[in-house]
């Protein structure tokens, strides 16, 4: 069966920091992962996915991801948060055609 | 192009009533899925309907059901509610990426209070 495990329930960060969220899974065949965000309020949004192809991926307002297969992992990064970078965040992870199974989300609060 | 409808957007039920919660997906989307969010469990999978069938199922009760008209919209519903019941409810559409992936688009949720 899928799982994906979150490292990190709760990060802070001051503004210009870099950000790296750890997210590991087990699951032996092909996958497609994702990271969502939950801002305070607001509903789940989608800032990457990889399916295929180029193991580092590029999403939204500055973040990106690095696959590494061999690691099971999928890390978040970015290079230098905001305070409005302040939500939950959510590593996801389905084989095709299979249900879509979310770690337990890491909580980021960045100080000004 | 319109995103994911979830209605209504809040409930508050009384212990032992039932509930339908509605899902409108994104226009050409056809698999829903559903999902229960609380602060202790956080993302659990209910399940996901594609073209009318069930195709995953997960770890709830018998009380938890749904179905999928042929429109694609779902409706959820639970029965004899439970206080811990109180939740949540996420609704995701998803499409299939020319890689025969699946990618998922989440709407607001109905927020269900059980009292």
């Amino acid at each position: 069966a899928q799982s994906v495990s979150q490292h990190n329930h709760h990060v802070i960060l001051s503004e210009a920091a870099s950000l790296e969220l750890g997210c590991n899974y087990s699951y032996g065949g092909t996958v497609n992962l994702f990271w969502y965000v939950q801002y305070p309020g607001q509903h789940l949004q989608l800032l990457l996915k990889y399916f295929s192809g180029d193991p580092l991926v590029k999403g939204i307002k500055g973040f990106e991801a690095e696959f590494i297969k061999s690691k099971f992992s999928f890390n978040l990064r970015k290079p230098s948060v905001q305070w409005s970078d302040t939500a939950e965040y959510f590593c996801a992870v389905n084989a095709p055609r299979n249900k879509l199974i979310f770690g337990a989300g890491t909580r980021l609060a960045v100080h000004p | 192009k319109a995103g994911v409808t979830q209605t209504p957007r809040y409930l508050i039920k009384t212990r032992g009533q039932q509930v339908t919660l509605s899902c409108s997906p994104i226009s050409g989307h056809r698999s829903v899925s559903w999902y229960q969010q609380t602060p202790g469990q956080g993302l659990q999978f209910l399940f996901e309907y594609f073209s009318e069938t069930q195709r995953n199922k997960g770890n709830f009760p018998g009380r938890f059901s749904g179905r999928q008209f042929s429109n694609s919209r779902s409706e959820m519903n639970v029965s004899t509610l439970e206080l811990g019941d109180s939740a949540l409810y996420l609704c995701a559409s998803s499409f299939r990426s020319s890689e025969g992936a699946d990618g998922y688009t989440f709407g607001s949720g109905t927020r269900l209070t059980v009292v």
